[in-house]
């Protein structure tokens, strides 16, 4: 069975840092892997796809890297301001079913 | 933003009655999911529809039944709502091997 974790559970930094979201996953046999975005009491915002065959993809600040074979990704975060403020959801797509299991988030919290 | 739309988007019901929700998508996806969300449990998928009236369980499908009469909608149907399902139920669309699109979600309380 397919487990996603993520580290750190939370984290707090002063705005203008740059920091690193870890997502681990134990079976590499994997469709792709997206990040999101929660805001409090609000819906999913998918931040970045990444094809089991790729190795990164980027958007503006946010910069994903995959290495399938040891079952991790990391989203990292350039020069980060108070509205990068919320909980960063990792999720992987199985080859089976198309399914996504996700990890249980990163809270982000960026201090003015 | 991908058309994908929940409602009711918050619903109290009492324990015992049926509640259905509903999935609603302008995107012609293939697939349509049911997740939810609850305070240390993450995300978890309920039952998923990879086309007009298939449809399979996923981890917490107890309790739980969809149907897809139409390629646009997703009904999951709480036969018989009891306390353990107040939660957020959260809609998602995909097609093969693309983003996955999350609706608002709804807010559902058992009392």
């Amino acid at each position: 069975k397919q487990e996603v974790t993520q580290i750190p559970a939370a984290l707090s930094v002063p705005e203008g840092e740059n920091l690193v979201l870890n997502c681990s996953f134990t079976d590499s046999a994997i469709y792709n892997l997206q990040w999101f975005r929660q805001d409090p009491g609000k819906g999913l915002t998918s931040l970045l796809l990444i094809q089991s065959s790729q190795r990164e993809q980027t958007s503006g600040r946010l910069n994903a890297s995959l290495d399938k074979s040891s079952g991790r990704s990391t989203l990292y975060i350039a020069a980060s301001q108070p509205g990068d403020s919320a909980t960063y959801l990792c999720a992987v797509r199985l080859n089976y079913g198309q399914n996504f299991v996700f990890g249980p988030g990163t809270r982000l919290s960026v201090l003015p | 933003d991908a058309g994908i739309t929940q409602s009711p988007r918050h619903k109290v019901t009492e324990t015992g009655t049926p509640v259905t929700l509903r999935c609603h998508q302008t995107e012609n996806h293939r697939y349509m999911y049911w997740y939810r969300q609850d305070p240390g449990h993450g995300l978890r998928l309920i039952h998923y529809s990879y086309g007009v009236k298939d449809t399979d369980k996923g981890e917490v499908s107890d309790g739980y039944s969809v149907s897809r009469s139409k390629t646009e909608d997703f009904l999951l149907t709480l036969e018989s709502a009891t306390s353990s399902q107040t939660s957020v139920y959260f809609c998602a669309i995909s097609s093969t091997n693309t983003e996955a699109f999350f609706g608002q979600g709804t807010r559902l309380t058992v009392v």
